[in-house]
């Protein structure tokens, strides 16, 4: 069953803290995407990357980067995190061709206090 | 800002009636799409609709497109109370350099037992 995996369904940081999240995909995509979920203002792009070692900013990359170092995996990083990164991030991929849904995670609730 | 916006932001119904949720999107697609949320869960692609088709169907899940209005709807039939979710449109638009979908704020559909 092929599948996109986050390494944490909850989280609770410290604000200042650095916060990775992982994302790893068994599917062998290109495009991996990470947005983040808020009541009332659907979902929101963060950050993409359509190869590894590449990345592009999506709506709101402030206070977050990206790494890929590897194709299969994704990664979220809160520099110093603050209240107001408190969400659920949802991460996704789809392979390159046109026209192909995205497979989502679970999701990580990140809660920051 | 919000490609696609879902109409209406929540619907409460009976098992067995059908649930009718309508997306609004503002600029040209190459093809949209609608998602499953169960409660605190990852996204589900359901269905995805290519700007050059007009209706498309799915088991119990019917879709249609309008491009001269820029509008979708989702029509579930014979609704099920495990139906119960927040479904969500997706648009893939014609954006230069980006390949990433946008996503409305969704609509909650509660399917009363």
């Amino acid at each position: 069953d092929v599948k996109v995996t986050q390494s944490s369904r909850y989280l609770v940081k410290r604000t200042g803290e650095k916060v990775f999240l992982e994302c790893v995909q068994d599917m062998d995509h290109e495009n991996m995407f990470w947005y983040r979920q808020d009541p009332g203002l659907g979902l929101r792009l963060i950050y993409f990357s359509y190869d590894v070692k590449m990345k592009e900013k999506g709506d709101i990359p402030e206070g977050y980067s990206v790494s890929r170092e590897k194709k299969e995996r994704f990664s979220l990083i809160l520099e110093s995190a603050s209240t107001n990164q408190t969400s659920m991030y949802l991460c996704a991929s789809s392979p390159h061709r046109a026209n192909y849904g995205y497979t989502f995670g679970s999701g990580t609730r990140l809660t920051v206090v | 800002s919000q490609q696609g916006e879902e109409d209406p932001q929540a619907l409460s119904i009976q098992e067995g009636e059908n649930a009718t949720m309508n997306c609004s999107y503002k600029t040209s697609i190459n093809n949209l799409q609608w998602y499953r949320q169960n409660s605190g869960r990852g996204l589900v692609h359901l269905i995805l609709i290519r700007s050059n088709e007009r209706e498309k169907h799915s088991g119990r899940l019917r879709v249609t497109l309008d491009t001269s209005k820029k509008s979708s709807s989702l029509l579930i039939t014979a609704s099920r109370a495990a139906d119960t979710a927040s479904y969500f449109c997706a648009t893939d638009a014609f954006d230069a350099g980006r390949r990433a979908l946008t996503f409305g704020s969704g609509t909650r559909l509660q399917v009363q037992p």
